[in-house]
């Protein structure tokens, strides 16, 4: 079954700094995985996706990933963090299932907080 | 706006009560999933539609939770006799079809259940 980890629950980071929201999936067959941000009482926002070609992908608001095949990874990052970036993250892996239909299988999240 | 949109926003209910969720997706997409979210989890598939026709159920959708797309377009997920463990965010999210090449799924904002 396709599963994905988000090992840290919370990352702490001070703003201007880089910051890491780290990912590890598996799956059977090519992965197809993807990033979202949910600000408080707000559904989920899609920030970048690797369906396939080059490992690092680059999304909305700065934010990019790197796909690592080898490592099973897909960490989120950030040269410079915002305080405006403080909200919860959430890696997801597309699910083909039995019949073939896109749904997402998603991490528990990942809590960022960007302190001035 | 051309978003996901769901109503209501929030719904509180007593236990054993019916309720009822409406999702409006992006009106050009004809694919349209329903997630579960409980709080300090990653939203959880319960069901799709492709056009008016419901192709995968979760097994988390019990008997007394039913989906409709009767044209194709909005959908409505109604729980019957609700119970305390049906109190989560349900999100709706839409796609278009998978040959424009984009896979990522649109959010609404979510319905938060409370049943008390």
């Amino acid at each position: 079954a396709q599963s994905v980890a988000q090992p840290e629950d919370q990352v702490n980071v001070a703003e201007g700094n880089p910051l890491t929201v780290k990912c590890t999936y598996s799956v059977s067959g090519n992965p197809y995985l993807f990033w979202y941000v949910q600000y408080p009482n707000r559904g989920l926002q899609f920030l970048l996706k690797y369906i396939t070609g080059d490992n690092l992908v680059k999304g909305s608001y700065g934010f990019e990933a790197e796909f690592n095949k080898s490592q099973t990874s897909f960490h989120l990052k950030k040269p410079s963090a915002l305080v405006s970036d403080s909200a919860l993250y959430f890696c997801a892996v597309r699910d083909m299932g039995s019949g073939g239909y896109n749904k997402l299988i998603f991490g528990a999240g990942t809590r960022l907080a960007v302190h001035p | 706006d051309t978003g996901v949109s769901q109503n209501p926003r929030h719904k509180i209910t007593k236990r054993g009560q019916n309720v009822t969720f409406r999702c409006d997706p992006i009106s050009e997409h004809n694919r349209l999933y329903w997630y579960r979210q409980t709080l300090g989890q990653g939203p959880e598939f319960l069901t799709y539609f492709q056009n008016e026709a419901q192709l995968e159920k979760s097994r988390l959708l019990s008997d007394r939770f039913s989906a409709e797309r009767p044209k194709g377009s909005f959908s409505t997920l109604e729980i019957q006799r609700t119970e305390q463990g049906d109190s989560a965010m349900y999100l709706c999210a839409s796609s278009p079809h998978s040959g424009t090449g984009d896979y990522e799924q649109y959010f609404g904002p979510g319905t938060r259940l409370t049943v008390t």
